[in-house]
């Protein structure tokens, strides 16, 4: 059964530092996809990135950053230099790769961490 | 290019009624998904479309839950009856596919926020 872990169910920094969330996966799959996403306060689910199993480069993108590593099966994402509008809960999400034909990719979501950033 | 949409976007109604809620996919997206998120956690899967057929439902509560798709276009699912714990926001979520396979990211909605009393 696929699991995803993030430990950190709230973090609150202030505007300007840097902070990393973290994710914690379980799979018995060897090719699957990894996601992060950010929950604002409006409720909708904004899709950040998706990561490859089989392509382990770190990708950075402006202020944030992601570091896959598979020998720890973490896959953690750095803001820099946090604004206030970065506060959201973001969700941390695993799918197999069984798509093609069948079409079956299927989310399985940690349970979010909360982000505060303070002005 | 416009988003997933739902409404309502709130819901209050009393156990043991019944309660709909819509959806329309990112015009073009042959998958649909229907999730439930519960008060602080992920959402979870309940059921799954591919234009009008379904691919998964297999954590769908059938015995009160359903959903349908007729035209492969927008959704709907239903609750009837509602029990307490159904209270959560439902999210429905949409993607597209690329060169004859569907991507595995999921674009979502706002969401419809249900309370059971």
């Amino acid at each position: 059964a696929q699991k995803v872990t993030q430990a950190q169910t709230e973090i609150s920094v202030v505007e300007k530092e840097d902070v990393t969330l973290d994710c914690v996966y379980e799979t018995r799959d060897t090719t699957y996809y990894l996601f992060w996403y950010k929950q604002p306060p409006s409720g909708e689910l904004v899709f950040l990135i998706r990561r490859n199993s089989f392509d382990e480069q770190n990708e950075i993108s402006g202020r944030y950053s992601w570091n896959f590593q598979k020998s720890t099966s973490s896959f953690n994402f750095t803001i820099t230099a946090s604004q206030v509008v970065d506060s959201a809960v973001y969700f941390c999400a695993l799918s197999d790769a069984k798509g093609g034909g069948g079409s079956n990719y299927k989310l399985t979501f940690g349970k979010g961490t909360l982000l505060t950033v303070n002005p | 290019e416009a988003g997933v949409a739902q409404s309502p976007r709130y819901k209050i109604i009393e156990k043991r009624q019944s309660v709909a809620f819509w959806c329309n996919p990112i015009s073009g997206h042959a998958t649909l998904y229907w999730y439930q998120q519960i008060l602080g956690q992920g959402p979870k899967l309940l059921i799954q479309f591919q234009n009008n057929g379904v691919v998964d439902d297999s954590q769908l509560p059938k015995d009160r839950f359903s959903a349908e798709r007729l035209k492969g276009v927008d959704s709907t699912l239903k609750i009837q009856p509602a029990k307490l714990e159904d209270s959560a926001v439902y999210l429905c979520a949409s993607s597209f596919r690329f060169d004859g396979e569907s991507v595995p990211e999921a674009f979502f909605g706002q969401g419809t926020r249900l309370t059971v009393v």
